[in-house]
């Protein structure tokens, strides 16, 4: 099955600088790639996800790129502000014996921003 | 109330007994999931209802027991749990059960006695 690999696991960062969280899979059938935000306490929430056709995506101060030759993906944060501390999960998609897509999770970052 | 609503939050078990964990989600969706959140451990899928009908059961042991009744409310009978069933239980629904762009409860947060 698909293995993800999330690295590091812990960051800490100085306000207004940049983070970047870096996720290798196994499985070049993947094709669908999202990052989920989880603040301590709080619900996972979806931040931003980028297809297999698509080399990079930005949403604000946050962008996702993918190197599919590599099968590894990463996520930027630029200007980090303190509420962007939280724990954030990659993902990869593959399909399954149903024929659904199924998410498989990396083990999360805990970013810290430093005031 | 919009969202996923998961109940109850905290829950404290003894390894004889029987609960269940509820998910109801109110933004329309088809698609409805249980997931497993341990300490420093990936999150982990264990089912997948799409139109209230299993279509993914991710080798869970039978001491878990999902019921869909319909495709707005989601439950986890629980029972002769283990210790190291302990952990966050998240539920989260989606359009279509491809599994993407998820919409998670907050969960609930289980101990085994």
């Amino acid at each position: 099955g698909e293995n993800v690999e999330q690295h590091p696991s812990t960051l800490s960062v100085q306000e207004g600088d940049s983070a970047v969280i870096k996720c290798t899979y196994s499985d070049s059938a993947s094709n669908y790639f999202p990052w989920y935000k989880q603040e301590l306490g709080k619900r996972p929430q979806l931040i931003i996800d980028i297809r297999s056709n698509v080399g990079e995506k930005k949403d604000q101060r946050i962008a996702v790129t993918l190197n599919k030759t590599a099968k590894h993906f990463s996520l930027h944060i630029t200007e980090t502000q303190p509420e962007d501390s939280a724990v954030y999960f990659c993902a990869a998609s593959i399909g399954s014996n149903f024929g659904n897509e199924k998410l498989t999770f990396g083990t999360g970052t805990r970013l810290t921003i430093i005031p | 109330e919009t969202g996923v609503t998961q109940t109850p939050r905290h829950l404290v078990m003894g390894m004889t007994n029987k609960k269940s964990l509820k998910c109801e989600q109110h933004l329309g969706h088809n698609a409805m999931y249980w997931y497993k959140q341990s300490a420093k451990k990936p999150l982990e899928l264990m089912f997948v209802y799409n139109f209230k009908e299993q279509t993914e059961n991710n080798s869970v042991p039978s001491r878990f027991s999902p019921e869909c009744p319909n495709s707005s409310h989601l439950f986890l009978h629980l029972h002769t749990l283990q210790p190291e069933d302990s952990a966050l239980y998240l539920c989260a629904s989606s359009q279509g059960q491809r599994g993407e762009k998820l919409f998670f409860g907050s969960g609930t947060q289980l101990s085994v006695l």
